[in-house]
């Protein structure tokens, strides 16, 4: 089964710095990627994925992730970080053979500090 | 449009008793899932429907839990004899299609605690 790791808890970064958040993924076959982005008691938003094509994917609010297959990862990037993008992040993975099963990481807190 | 709307948006219950959490999926959607989030935690995986097809119950913790989806729309989890490690975060989302590369779309979930 396919496995996702977010290996930081937490990231703090200062308002208008560039912040990375971190995400590897296990898959048997060719993934499609996802990221997620929580806000205080409200459900997931989807920010972006990765299908085919392109190793670099654009998303929602100037996020944006590169797919690298020899390292099996799948890093959030934004260039220039916003008090706003404190939240929390969630890495996901679907193997391509099974629809059903979408797997999430642990979830990244990232706080971005004034 | 409407987005996937979960009730209640917060249940406290006693240790026993049972409880039922509604889903209604964004209008046309024909996969749904259910997904717990414990503090801390990241998503664990419930049980998914699609169409008219069996649902896929695999994630479901114990017998204590089922869920239905009647129509083809709405949802409902209903967990039966409360623990309180069955406090957490529930939610609930929907796709368009079957494809895997389909985004879901979540509810505000649903908070449940179990006093």
């Amino acid at each position: 089964a396919q496995s996702v790791a977010q290996p930081e808890d937490q990231v703090n970064v200062a308002e208008g710095n560039p912040l990375t958040v971190k995400c590897t993924y296990s898959v048997s076959g060719n993934p499609y990627l996802f990221w997620y982005v929580q806000y205080p008691n409200r459900g997931l938003q989807f920010l972006l994925k990765y299908i085919t094509g392109d190793n670099l994917v654009k998303g929602s609010y100037g996020f944006e992730a590169e797919f690298n297959k020899s390292q099996t990862s799948f890093h959030l990037k934004k260039p220039s970080a916003l008090v706003s993008d404190s939240a929390l992040y969630f890495c996901a993975v679907r193997d391509r053979r099974n629809n059903n099963d979408m797997r999430f990481g642990a979830g990244t807190r990232l706080t971005v500090k004034p | 449009g409407a987005g996937v709307s979960q009730s209640p948006s917060n249940k406290v219950t006693e240790k026993g008793k049972d409880v039922e959490l509604r889903c209604d999926p964004i209008s046309g959607h024909t996969a749904l899932y259910w997904y717990r989030q414990s503090l801390g935690q990241g998503l664990e995986f419930l049980i998914y429907f699609q169409g008219n097809s069996a649902p896929d119950k695999s994630g479901l913790p114990s017998d204590r839990f089922s869920a239905e989806r009647t129509g083809g729309s709405v949802s409902t989890l209903t967990i039966q004899r409360t623990q309180q490690e069955d406090s957490a975060v529930y939610l609930c989302a929907s796709s368009s299609t079957t494809g895997a590369g389909s985004p879901l779309h979540f509810g505000n979930g649903t908070r449940l605690t179990v006093t």
